[in-house]
């Protein structure tokens, strides 16, 4: 069965820093992949997905993630972070289910707090 | 504007009771989905509609069940069976294409008084 890891329960960093929150998965076929954000009390956004080619991913505000199979990571990136990131972070994992849609299995979740 | 809407947003239960938790859509989606989420442990997936009058059982179906009798509706019912119901249901669709990304609705937070 597929299975996410998120590590990192919590992370901080100053408003300006770099960030990386870590993604392992558990899969056996090609994974489909994605990383979503969550405002408190809100849904959930998609900020990037990964299904084939290129390994790293563009996505909204300013994030990318990199596919390295060889790791079974897929690991969220930013190079500055703005206050207005402050949010929980999911990543999850493409699985077939019956009638063939690819249904996520999320992670557990990183909470991401921004120090001005 | 295309979306997802759920309500109530809050909502409170006494023990006992059956609650139905609403999900509207009108995005065309063929795919809809129900979600549990607790603090610190993810989305869990309850049921999964892909197509009107049809569901599947997710990870967590006991003590929940649905309907879908439109295309833009899939209202979830926690009854009384449900051991722990307090937590935050999230309703997502997406088009039925296989890879294709799910969009999520502003969840509801049920809580058992």
């Amino acid at each position: 069965a597929q299975s996410v890891t998120q590590p990192d329960i919590h992370i901080t960093v100053s408003e300006g820093a770099s960030l990386e929150l870590r993604c392992n998965y558990s899969y056996g076929a090609t994974p489909y992949l994605f990383w979503y954000v969550q405002s408190p009390g809100q849904g959930l956004q998609l900020l990037l997905k990964y299904f084939s080619g290129d390994t790293l991913v563009q996505g909204i505000k300013g994030f990318e993630a990199e596919f390295k199979r060889s790791q079974s990571s897929f690991n969220l990136r930013k190079p500055s972070v703005h206050w207005s990131d402050a949010a929980e972070y999911f990543c999850a994992v493409g699985a077939i289910r019956s009638g063939g849609s690819y249904i996520p299995t999320f992670g557990r979740g990183t909470s991401l707090i921004v120090h001005p | 504007d295309g979306g997802i809407t759920q309500s109530p947003k809050y909502l409170f239960r006494k023990e006992g009771q059956n609650v139905t938790l609403s999900c509207e859509q009108n995005l065309n989606h063929d795919a809809m989905y129900w979600y549990r989420q607790d603090p610190g442990q993810g989305l869990r997936l309850i049921y999964y509609s892909q197509i009107v009058n049809d569901f599947q059982k997710g990870d967590i179906a006991e003590g929940y069940s649905v309907s879908r009798e439109k295309k833009e509706s899939f209202p979830l019912t926690v009854t009384s069976a449900q051991k722990n119901p307090t937590a935050f249901y999230l309703c997502a669709s997406s088009p039925l294409r296989g890879t294709d990304t799910q969009y999520f609705g502003p969840g509801t937070r049920l809580t058992v008084l």
